[in-house]
């Protein structure tokens, strides 16, 4: 069993709909990340988050430290936000490097 | 500031050729991590270095494959004797430190590996 599971892996929305993508972790963690990847592309950070809610434009991530779980949603959904999304999680046993979910594949319909 | 530059973007080498695949952590940043992507899978972690210092390297392949960082000049991740199972995306990340555990996550762009 992966230490970080992702759901679901794929997924197709309308523009305009709101989207959801979750995450979940077996183990303590200091920190997650939710990261954008587009195709043949380079790895974007969206969001570090390690605790609470964090806001970008129309990009809301959120964790639960006790239930070890975080969500990252799009609102307002757009086909530019096609993409795979990552979360990747700083295991307290494992230092400052990541381990990673096998991503979200997102795409956006006009 | 030009964040963690790659290259090559793109490199074929053929079975039997070494490849070699540089990282330039963003400015200020002494710690370099390699991570590869395989075909349909997601990321795993490879190595760990601090300026010529290896300080992890549980997911490294156990032969042909090495990484320095030299005191000058880019992070290096070498692969000797290239099979077509090496074919995958390399990504390095960078970071300012272990004191910064709870930094942003700055990645290269990658390099797209194709063994043929």
């Amino acid at each position: 069993k992966n230490e970080v599971e992702q759901s679901p892996q794929n997924l197709t929305a309308q523009e305009g709909e709101f989207i959801t993508i979750n995450c979940s972790y077996s183990v303590g963690i200091s920190a997650l990340h939710w990261l954008q990847q587009h195709p043949g592309g380079g790895i974007v950070s969206l969001f570090m988050l390690s605790s609470g809610k964090k806001k970008h434009g129309r990009l809301i991530a959120t964790i639960n430290i006790q239930e070890k779980h975080s969500s990252l949603h799009i609102t307002a959904s757009h086909p530019r936000d096609s993409a795979v999304y990552i979360c990747a999680v700083r295991l307290r046993t494992s230092g400052s490097r990541l381990t990673f979910g096998e991503g979200t594949q997102l795409t956006v319909n006009p | 500031n030009a964040g963690v530059m790659q290259n090559p973007r793109h490199l074929v080498r053929r079975r039997g050729q070494e490849a070699r695949l540089r990282c330039s952590p963003m400015k200020g940043h002494s710690h370099v991590y390699w991570y590869r992507q395989l075909p349909e899978e997601g990321l795993k972690f490879m190595v760990y270095l601090q300026k010529e210092n290896i300080i992890d390297e549980s997911g490294m392949p156990k032969e042909r494959f090495s990484a320095e960082f030299p005191k000058e000049g880019p992070s290096i991740l070498r692969i000797q004797q290239v099979v077509r199972g090496d074919s995958a995306a390399y990504f390095c990340a960078s970071s300012p430190g272990t004191a910064s555990l709870n930094t942003e996550a700055f990645f290269g762009q990658g390099t797209r590996l194709t063994v043929v």
